[in-house]
């Protein structure tokens, strides 16, 4: 059973705050990592795909750190705004014969105003 | 960007009956689509893949019989839970992927199933 965390579970900021949770994943047969937004009442939204060590991706005030050596992720929001407030998931794909997606349980972030 | 539907958002129904959930790519030509599931507080949890016209490939653990699924065209997927009983009760959720296999997938928003 592959052990995807995620951390903290719950998030509180101001809106400004620039905020960052975490991704773990097996530093073991990695093939790609995919960062999901999940606003309440409506579908998961893809934000980043990832599939290189040390790769930074970004889109608009969001970016995100890979580290597959040490198995973990980063994503970052600068300067928060309410309408960020979702849950943020993760989710680990490991290569060989399980191309699968698996998911953390997601980082709950509440911006407020 | 795409959108992925599903239906019904919510449905209730008595313990013996079947359920459909429709899951539809809009926009894009699904090559392979997923159904998830999600139990309170937990992450959404894989229960098959299924390719356009082939047999879906059910996770372990997953009745094939209970969760019937049907990818008749690159643009739908269906899933069927038979004989619904109330530990059946969660919330179903689809996702389609057009392409690479490290390709992002498309969620549709869901289904609450409730079973009495």
């Amino acid at each position: 059973i592959l052990n995807v965390e995620q951390s903290p579970q719950s998030l509180h900021v101001q809106e400004g705050d620039s905020t960052n949770f975490t991704c773990s994943f097996p530093s073991s047969n990695f093939y790609a990592l995919h960062w999901y937004r999940w606003e309440t009442a409506k579908s998961p939204e893809a934000l980043f795909v990832m599939t290189l060590n040390g790769d930074e991706k970004k889109k608009g005030r969001i970016s995100a750190t890979l580290n597959t050596k040490e198995g973990y992720s980063y994503l970052y929001i600068k300067g928060s705004q309410p309408e960020d407030s979702a849950t943020y998931l993760c989710a680990f794909m490991g290569g060989g014969s399980n191309y699968k997606l698996t998911f953390g349980k997601g980082t709950l972030l509440t911006v407020n105003p | 960007g795409a959108v992925v539907s599903q239906h019904p958002s919510r449905v209730i129904c008595k313990s013996g009956t079947s359920v459909k959930i429709e899951c539809r790519s809009l926009d894009f030509q699904a090559t392979t689509m997923f159904w998830y599931r999600q139990f309170p507080k937990k992450s959404l949890m894989l229960m098959a893949t299924s390719n356009e016209g082939s047999k879906a490939t059910y996770e372990q653990g997953v009745e094939k019989d209970k969760f019937l699924i049907n990818h008749a065209s690159l643009t739908l997927s269906t899933l069927t839970v038979t004989s619904a009983h109330p530990e059946d009760s969660s919330f179903y959720i689809c996702s389609a992927r057009q392409g690479a296999i490290y390709n992002e997938q498309f969620f549709g928003p869901g289904t609450r199933l409730t079973v009495l």
